[in-house]
């Protein structure tokens, strides 16, 4: 089973809505980063999170980190088709600071 | 923000030879690489783990002799998929950090290398 689950797979929106994605863990996320790429090219990354409430913004696009740090979300507020692509949410499952573990990836199309 | 630059972003190669892809941080010491594989609509699967000057990490799973990894120094790592087949045609993305510092560092990523064995 997938350890880091993200929701939804993938999301269709019109220009100018907003969007939420999710990524859910059974496990602490000790450390949550937030990525896009495009298909078939390398991560960009958008945003770190690491306490428990945080909340990080950049430009259009919020995240935040639950107070239990089991659950975050990405937000999208009025979306444009520069948006679209695959979002990746990668975390420290083990609190050791070694390695990411990536959920299943939410696969965002922004229509005119 | 700190570059990880990936060579080469496309090889194709004949079953059974032997592909090395290189991964260099550009303007910070990388203490820690990690080579991920993806799959068609999928997600990361992370490979293994390498520090350098010393073996890598590998996941359960993962055919060590078969994927070789070399961190020779703080800038590069290198993986050779050695015999390559069929099977192990794919995107393979590197992702390069500064880990003395723990989590607070951005872990950047390379453009990836899409391999095809023919």
């Amino acid at each position: 089973s997938q350890e880091l689950e993200q929701s939804p797979q993938s999301l269709i929106v019109q220009e100018g809505k907003n969007l939420t994605i999710n990524c859910t863990s059974s496990k602490t996320l000790y450390g949550l980063y937030w990525y896009k790429q495009k298909y078939g090219e390398g991560l960009i990354f958008l945003m770190m999170l690491q306490k428990g409430g945080e909340e990080k913004s950049h430009e259009k696009i919020t995240a935040k980190l639950d107070e239990k740090k089991q659950q975050s979300s990405l937000h999208i507020t009025a979306s444009q088709p520069s948006h679209a692509g695959i979002y990746l949410c990668g975390a420290d499952l083990t609190g050791t600071a070694s390695k990411l573990t990536f959920g299943t990836g939410t696969r965002l199309q922004v229509t005119l | 923000g700190a570059v990880v630059s990936q060579h080469p972003s496309r090889v194709i190669c004949k079953s059974g030879t032997s592909v090395k892809i290189e991964c260099r941080s550009l303007d910070f010491q990388a203490t820690t690489m990690f080579w991920y594989r993806q799959f068609p609509k999928k997600s990361l699967m992370l490979m293994a783990t390498s520090n350098e000057g010393s073996k890598a990490t590998y996941e359960q799973g993962v055919e060590k002799d078969k994927f070789l990894i070399n961190h020779a120094s703080l800038t590069l790592s290198t993986l050779t998929v050695t015999s390559a087949h069929p099977e192990d045609s794919s995107f393979y993305i590197c992702s390069a950090r500064d880990t003395t510092g723990g989590w607070g560092t951005e872990a950047f990523f390379g453009q990836g290398t899409r391999l095809t064995v023919v």
